[in-house]
């Protein structure tokens, strides 16, 4: 059964601090890993990774991913109090038309 | 920037009736979706559509369910003979192109659903 693994499950931190988010998965025929950040409804894409070793960035926010070990890690830089959000991974299958997601991580920042 | 839109964004219905879930995909998308997700759990895929027809969906999408695209904007999931355990957020997407499939996937902001 295909299965993407998000952790922490829940992270707080300060305003300022730098968090890395981690999603495994197990997916056959794997063809790309997303990110999305979801706050109060709808999931918004962030990041699609379908190469290992290349990051992709958006200004505080980057994203790898390492097809050997089967892993994906989101990283938040100098984090600000509207990055409070549940950020989600899923992973697309190849030739498949759905998305299996992980249980997210719900990342709180305090001032 | 385009947007996908669902229309309610919350629905009370008495567990037995027929509720419709409606969605206008982004125009020039070529793939449409539906997931749902029970409060606290997963994001779970139910079914996708190409084509006019259905290309892929899942073990939860049984006859209870159907979707439609009624005319060349609106995308519907009907939920007949609803239960308890269909209360959720019902999340419809799009993805764009011809041969993109399931990539990048923009999702609506959801119809929450509560069978009572």
């Amino acid at each position: 059964e295909d299965k993407v693994v998000q952790s922490p499950l829940s992270l707080v931190v300060h305003e300022g601090d730098t968090v890395t988010l981690n999603c495994s998965y197990e997916v056959t025929n794997f063809r790309s890993l997303l990110w999305y950040k979801q706050e109060k409804k709808a999931p918004t894409f962030l990041f699609m990774l379908t190469s290992s070793g290349i990051e992709k960035k958006s200004g505080r926010l980057s994203s790898i991913l390492d097809k050997k070990e089967l892993f994906s890690i989101l990283n938040i830089t100098a984090t600000q109090t509207g990055d409070s959000a549940i950020y989600l991974c899923a992973g697309v299958i190849q030739g498949a038309q759905k998305l299996v997601f992980g249980q997210g991580t719900r990342l709180t920042i305090n001032p | 920037e385009p947007e996908v839109t669902q229309t309610p964004s919350h629905q009370v219905t008495q567990m037995g009736q027929e509720v419709i879930l409606r969605c206008v995909p982004i125009s020039n998308h070529l793939y449409f979706y539906w997931y749902r997700q029970i409060l606290g759990q997963k994001v779970e895929f139910l079914v996708s559509f190409y084509n006019n027809e259905i290309s892929e969906k899942s073990e939860i999408f049984d006859d209870q369910f159907s979707v439609e695209r009624p005319d060349g904007s609106n995308f519907t999931l009907k939920i007949r003979s609803t239960k308890l355990e269909d209360s959720a957020m019902y999340f419809c997407a799009s993805s764009g192109g011809s041969g993109s499939g399931a990539k990048q996937q923009y999702f609506g902001p959801g119809t929450r659903l509560t069978v009572t």
